[in-house]
């Protein structure tokens, strides 16, 4: 079955350092999205990319979508405290009516100011 | 409606006890979808709805677990003779098919099987 991977598991940067998380998949992805879940809070959807190697950006957050569709990233420039929590990424394999989200572990990130 | 609701928000039982969670989904979405996460992981599919069909039910999920959305709005979760290994937070989210398949997500519903 479909297995969507994240790495790091945990990072710990100091405030004002940059940040990076990695997404793969399994299989080639329709779209992949990007969640936050602060500390005892639930996930929360930051962004969607569909096109093969889309890059997004939302202030200091930048996202993009592999060229195979079938991996991806989120980068924080200049890590804040408000940026702790855990980030998930998840995708669907294929645009069906009936295909499910799968989402990766995650990438827990704390901020040491 | 602004959001997803779930309730009760929290449920303690005890062991072999059935327990039933409730998911409101944004009025307007016809995708239902549970999940159940523990600490440190990623939000673990268990099954969605699309309107009131049950499209998929993951396979790691015993029968003791049924959901049901009779009337394509809101959605419940049963769980049956509970298990301790059952405790976890039980999350609830909704999407529309088109247009974008961002779901939002409920508070969750945190079970502990005492």
């Amino acid at each position: 079955g479909q297995q969507v991977m994240q790495i790091p598991q945990y990072q710990h940067v100091q405030e004002g350092e940059d940040f990076t998380t990695y997404c793969n998949s399994s299989t080639t992805l329709s779209n992949i999205q990007w969640y936050k879940q602060r500390p005892g809070g639930h996930p929360v959807f930051l962004i969607q990319l569909v096109k093969s190697g889309e890059v997004k950006k939302q202030k200091r957050l930048t996202f993009q979508f592999g060229e195979a569709k079938k991996n991806s990233s989120l980068h924080i420039t200049a890590t804040q405290t408000t940026d702790v929590g855990t980030y998930f990424c998840a995708g669907p394999r294929v645009v069906t009516s009936y295909d499910k989200v799968i989402f990766g572990p995650g990438t827990s990130l704390s901020v040491i100011p | 409606d602004t959001g997803v609701s779930q309730d009760p928000r929290h449920k303690i039982t005890k062991r072999g006890q059935n327990v039933t969670f409730r998911c409101d989904p944004i009025s307007e979405h016809n995708r239902l979808y549970w999940y159940r996460q523990t600490l440190g992981q990623g939000p673990e599919f268990l099954t969605y709805f699309q309107n009131e069909a049950q499209l998929e039910k993951s396979r790691l999920l015993s029968d003791r677990f049924s959901a049901e959305r009779p009337k394509g709005s809101f959605s419940t979760l049963e769980i049956q003779r509970t298990e301790q290994g059952d405790s976890a937070m039980y999350l609830c989210a909704s999407s529309l098919e088109f247009g974008g398949y961002e779901q939002y997500f409920g508070p969750g519903t945190r079970l502990t099987v005492t």
